[in-house]
């Protein structure tokens, strides 16, 4: 089983849509846990933290759950320009120091 | 305020040779991260170095070593080339703390997409 599982997409939406992806890790004593969205052969970029009690960014919204080891990241009102591969990234036990990502999920957002 | 900077930003090599690149921190960061992203794939931790030591070390044969120096940049070098090597090598700096956390973002260069034929 990977360490951190994304379903690859790609997500298709209508501008204007809303859009969920999730994201599953195995080891249960993860610290830290955040969203980095990377275009077409760019470098990643974080796009938010994950905190245990949910977080809000504009129309991003991402949720943390420890006991079914998920996190996830809403999108509202879809934009073309968010149209991306977004990534999830966990941070292992204390005492690492490497970010573990997931496969990636690729967003399109069709006018 | 320059970002994380890499060189080359492209590169193709034959089997069997040897590759540096090359990776200059954001400024005020001195801790440096090298990850590997095949196509299709995530990144893929390589090692991460701090204080001019390697701090730790991903799944990765001993082909693949770096280097930080006094100014924080970093080389990582990757010897006896395969096909397989060829991805897009990330770097990432991070701010000074010793480990991550909640708010210990990576900052990412531009990447060096590294072909080997």
């Amino acid at each position: 089983r990977k360490e951190v599982e994304q379903d690859p997409g790609p997500f298709n939406v209508p501008e204007g849509a809303t859009v969920a992806f999730n994201c599953t890790y195995s080891n249960s004593a993860s610290q830290s846990f955040f969203w980095y969205r990377q275009d077409c052969r760019k470098e990643p970029k974080l796009l938010m933290s994950v905190y245990s009690s949910g977080n809000e960014d504009g129309r991003f919204t991402a949720q943390l759950n420890r006991a079914s080891q998920y996190i996830s990241l809403l999108i509202r009102d879809s934009k073309l320009s968010d149209s991306a591969t977004y990534l999830c990234v966990v941070t292992p036990t204390s005492g690492t120091y490497k970010y573990i990502f997931g496969t990636g999920t690729r967003l399109k957002v069709l006018a | 305020d320059a970002g994380v900077t890499q060189s080359p930003t492209h590169l193709i090599k034959t089997r069997g040779q040897q590759v540096t690149l090359r990776c200059s921190p954001k400024s005020g960061h001195d801790t440096v991260s090298w990850y590997q992203q095949a196509l299709g794939q995530g990144p893929q931790f390589i090692f991460q170095y701090y204080e001019e030591e390697e701090r730790q070390r991903g799944n990765f044969p001993d082909r693949f070593s770096g280097h930080q120096f006094p100014n924080y940049s970093s080389e990582l070098n990757v010897n006896a080339l395969l096909l397989g090597d060829s991805a897009l090598y990330l770097c990432a700096s991070s701010s000074p703390t010793t480990m991550p956390g909640p708010n210990t973002e990576a900052f990412f260069g531009q990447g060096t997409r590294l072909t080997v034929v």
